[in-house]
């Protein structure tokens, strides 16, 4: 099973600053596969990102994924406060299919 | 695209529970679907994916057995058939679409299975 794992655990920046999360798996993956996920409380998780950087349909430019091999970054640039989420990862290419545990971000 | 799920609710370990996701606003007969659950300790946890046929069935290692995937392309419909629940089974099990390198772009709200006794 590929586990991901994301840092930090929680990120608290303020309305402007950009945001940078990391996700690591325990094994390469093809970029093909790795997406990015955005929840807030009461809602199902929102597709951000497919394919490490193809941001999905309706997404803004100020979210953007990069990375390949193990090493995974989700970057939001201009922190806005509707950001305020929690962010999953997920390979979705090898079954067991997996996702992070997430990170919480927060505004100051 | 609408995925609405139904079936959640509340039940006591050893029992039986049934899902089902109602799919509306594509051609739900040509798009592999996939279960998710979430739990407050685990997190997001993939459960099960069944092809568009239905053809083929894939679940996570520690369900097999317990839980089954099914789906009617007539009445466009996915099904998660689940028996021997524990209280570890409680979480919020969401329906999802597959879009292959496009990614899992729409998923359900969600309905909330609680084991108790």
């Amino acid at each position: 099973e590929i586990v991901l794992t994301q840092s930090p655990g929680t990120l608290s920046l303020s309305a402007g600053e950009r945001a940078t999360l990391s996700c690591r798996a325990t094994e390469n993956l093809s970029t093909s596969y790795l997406a990015w996920f955005q929840q807030k409380p009461g809602q199902a998780p929102r597709l951000l990102i497919s394919a490490t950087s193809r941001r999905a349909t309706g997404i803004p430019d100020r979210f953007s994924g990069s990375g390949s091999g193990t090493d995974f970054t989700l970057t939001i640039g201009r922190l806005e406060p509707e950001d305020i989420a929690v962010y999953y990862c997920q390979q979705y290419g090898r079954k067991p299919y997996t996702f992070g545990q997430g990170t919480k971000l927060e505004i100051k | 695209v609408q995925l609405v799920e139904s079936g959640g609710g509340v039940v006591q370990p050893g029992k039986s529970l049934r899902l089902s996701c109602a799919a509306s606003g594509f051609t739900f007969s040509t798009y592999t679907m996939h279960w998710i659950r979430q739990t407050p300790g685990k997190g997001l946890e993939w459960v099960a994916t069944i092809l568009y046929d239905g053809s083929e069935k894939y679940y996570a290692e520690s369900l097999k057995g317990r839980f089954t995937v099914s789906r009617d392309n007539v009445n466009n419909t996915l099904s998660l058939q689940m028996d021997s629940l524990t209280v570890g089974d409680t979480a919020i099990f969401y329906c999802a679409r597959d879009l292959s390198t496009w990614g899992w772009a729409y998923w359900g709200r969600g309905t909330l299975v609680s084991v108790s006794s």
